[in-house]
């Protein structure tokens, strides 16, 4: 079936130390994004790309990084840098290089815990 | 200033009501979108509608039904008789073409709890 796959689903990190999590999408959509999630927060753009080897950064991109060497691949890499890392990770695609032609769909995140 | 807003932060109603959620948009755009997701408990968003700003008609989808009002700037969200799975997080959201294709902007969230 065809969807976006986010992985870890549950992830516990040390303070200091980088972690990367996985998007891969078998929908052939052409635009990925990434988007944190904290109680009473509702949802923040981290980082997004509308074409491989490209990317913009969204509103709260200090202390992330990603990378789109392949169409269906957009990691985020989450650095010592960032103050508060604890949150939900939220990864999804849409049709296109505009979220106007379609809906944005959604993989079942990531739950980073920074110990 | 948000440019989304959801007032209600949460919700608990018992089933069989009726409930609304209710979302205020800010743009200065006269074309723009708005879109209603769906978050269940297992945490992935569902899409649940999109409207442009042309297109005033309100929507009814089942027991799902949208009423958008440009003189006030709400996009409102009705489910009738609710049920227990509607209990979920719902997010607003507004997309800006003049934005030059960057994201959407979501709200903070309602959370609803339908209690059997």
């Amino acid at each position: 079936d065809g969807g976006i796959t986010q992985s870890p689903k549950y992830l516990f990190r040390k303070e200091g130390q980088n972690v990367t999590l996985s998007c891969e999408q078998n929908l052939n959509h052409d635009a990925m994004y990434w988007y944190r999630q904290d109680p009473g927060q509702g949802l923040r753009l981290i980082y997004y790309s509308q074409i491989v080897n490209d990317f913009q950064k969204g509103d709260i991109a200090e202390g992330y990084s990603v990378s789109r060497e392949k169409k269906e691949s957009f990691p985020l890499t989450v650095t010592s840098a960032q103050k508060n890392p604890t949150a939900f990770y939220l990864c999804a695609s849409t049709r296109g290089t505009s979220v106007f032609t379609g809906e944005l769909f959604f993989g079942e995140g990531s739950r980073l815990t920074v110990l | 200033a948000q440019k989304v807003t959801q007032a209600q932060t949460e919700i608990s109603v018992v089933e069989k009501e009726d409930v609304t959620l209710d979302c205020v948009y800010e743009t200065r755009d006269t074309t723009y979108y708005l879109f209603w997701y769906k978050q269940p408990p297992s945490g992935e968003l569902v899409f649940l509608i999109r409207r442009n700003s042309f297109d005033e008609q309100n929507e009814i989808s089942g027991r799902y039904s949208w009423n958008f009002q440009k003189s006030t700037s709400s996009f409102n969200f009705t489910i009738t008789a609710s049920q227990v799975v509607d209990s979920a997080v719902y997010f607003c959201a507004l997309g800006e073409p003049s934005s030059g294709n960057t994201p959407l902007v979501f709200g903070k969230g309602t959370r609803l709890s339908v209690i059997a």
